[in-house]
């Protein structure tokens, strides 16, 4: 199957400070990928999905500002969280889908723990 | 009504078993449909998708659609302890977006 990283893959932050996290897709081009959080015991939560080339497109109720994305090739995604506060601890993930395979469907990087203090 | 829903579980089937994993849908024009597993603290695996009625098999998973039903479902023949996990069903929609189901915990005993 295809292969995406995501990194770092723990991040300990204080209250104030940004942090980014950086999604690869490793042996496909992805002009599409998608960031999730995940709190625990509940599903995925789709944040925004992010077009190479243009602006990311976001869900309703997260915050653009807070939350910026960058999809600057075919091949990587970033997510910064600004201003970081505890209610932002949580597992992010990113999926990227494999335009080029046989349907599109989505593969998920391995996460990201993210804890503010 | 949700548009993707799972009985939450959790599913206790002893090794060897056949472990059956259900989901509904709301959009009868959804097209694509797919199963993710996700074992606790990782992110979710894809395991199986399946976009024409009938069956797909691969290995000992077999997905099935039923478009009429709006019901989508996946047996793991031979059950294995390491198939404990939780389940996503997820359909695709406008914007190639996925919309995840709850999932359902699956345990296999030994």
């Amino acid at each position: 199957g295809a292969v995406v990283s995501q990194h770092p893959s723990r991040v300990i932050c204080k209250s104030g400070t940004s942090v980014k996290i950086e999604c690869r897709s490793l042996d496909f081009q992805a002009t599409t990928m998608f960031w999730y959080r995940q709190f625990p015991k509940k599903s995925l939560m789709l944040m925004a999905t992010s077009n190479e080339g243009s602006k990311a497109t976001y869900e309703q109720g997260v915050e653009k500002d807070k939350f910026l994305i960058n999809h600057a090739s075919l091949t990587l995604s970033t997510l910064t969280v600004t201003s970081a506060h505890p209610e932002d601890s949580s597992f992010y993930i990113c999926s990227a889908r494999a335009t080029r395979k046989s349907k599109g469907e989505q593969y998920f990087g391995p996460g990201t723990r993210l804890t503010v203090t | 009504q949700k548009e993707v829903e799972q009985n939450s579980g959790p599913l206790s089937v002893p090794e060897g078993a056949i472990a059956s994993l259900n989901c509904t849908y709301s959009d009868r024009g959804s097209q694509s449909f797919f199963w993710y597993r996700q074992y606790s603290g990782k992110s979710p695996e894809l395991i199986m998708f399946i976009y024409s009625n009938g069956d797909k098999e691969d290995g000992r998973f077999t997905a099935q659609l039923n478009k009429a039903s709006q019901y989508v479902s996946l047996l793991i023949r031979d059950s294995q302890p390491s198939d404990s996990a939780t389940y996503l069903c997820a359909v695709e929609r406008i914007g190639n977006k996925l919309v995840f189901g709850a999932g359902t915990i699956l345990r296999v005993k030994s």
